[in-house]
């Protein structure tokens, strides 16, 4: 079984540009979420999707953070612009009518 | 909402003994404690987990405990060996799917 897939895996930019993570998750899981993981912590969550609904974006700063989860498979997470404090790897996970989650390699993001 | 503590932040072990990583979490509805086991670079990996139900879980050499009145549980690993140096995560949610995960255990296996 594939596991969650994420791309680019490593995003360098300069501050006040815009970025994007992608993230397809593992097949017929429903629920995908997208966490921020800074150095030495644990992840975080930012969001979280039931197939096409964001059903808690409590924590997604919503001045400059976006996402969305089309036809309900695909995600995509949005910064514009980016900020230094942004830097940071971008985790997704799915997870099937459990609360178990799966994790992708994450995209490690620089803003300079 | 939910906060996890996670002791020791680092911790040595010599290969062949135990190695023992504590988690307490404050929310007394939380149900559900996973742990997750992330090598450098690479993705967060859930190694075990255990709902509220069960006071103990035991996969091979690795073990979790549950304590519900003092809202704390642990990893065990017996008999380390190299390949389980990594930084450990644990996590609690209470059945909104919402994990909230700890700072994370350092585990460096000397060999």
């Amino acid at each position: 079984e594939a596991g969650v897939v994420q791309s680019p895996r490593y995003k360098i930019i300069e501050k006040k540009q815009p970025v994007a993570f992608w993230c397809n998750p593992i097949s017929g899981h429903n629920t995908l979420y997208w966490y921020r993981q800074n150095l030495g912590q644990g992840p975080e969550l930012l969001i979280r999707y039931e197939n096409e609904e964001a059903v808690d974006d409590s924590q997604l700063p919503k001045d400059r953070f976006s996402a969305e989860r089309l036809k309900g498979v695909d995600s995509t997470l949005k910064i514009q612009p980016a900020e230094l404090g942004d830097s940071a790897v971008y985790l997704c996970a799915s997870s099937p009518e459990t609360d178990t989650q799966y994790f992708g390699p994450g995209t490690r993001l620089t803003v300079l | 909402g939910e906060n996890v503590e996670q002791h020791p932040s680092t911790l040595s072990v010599q290969e062949g003994d135990s190695a023992v990583i504590k988690c307490t979490y404050s929310d007394s509805a939380s149900n559900y404690f996973p742990w997750y086991k992330q090598e450098l670079g690479k993705r967060p990996q859930l190694i075990i987990d255990i709902r509220s139900n069960v006071g103990e879980k035991k996969d091979q050499r690795i073990a979790v405990t549950l304590n519900k009145t003092a809202k704390h549980f642990s990893l065990h690993i017996t008999e380390t060996q190299p390949e389980d140096s990594a930084v450990y995560f644990c996590a609690a949610s209470r059945n909104d799917y919402k994990l909230s995960f700890g700072a994370g255990t350092t585990v460096t296996v000397r060999a």
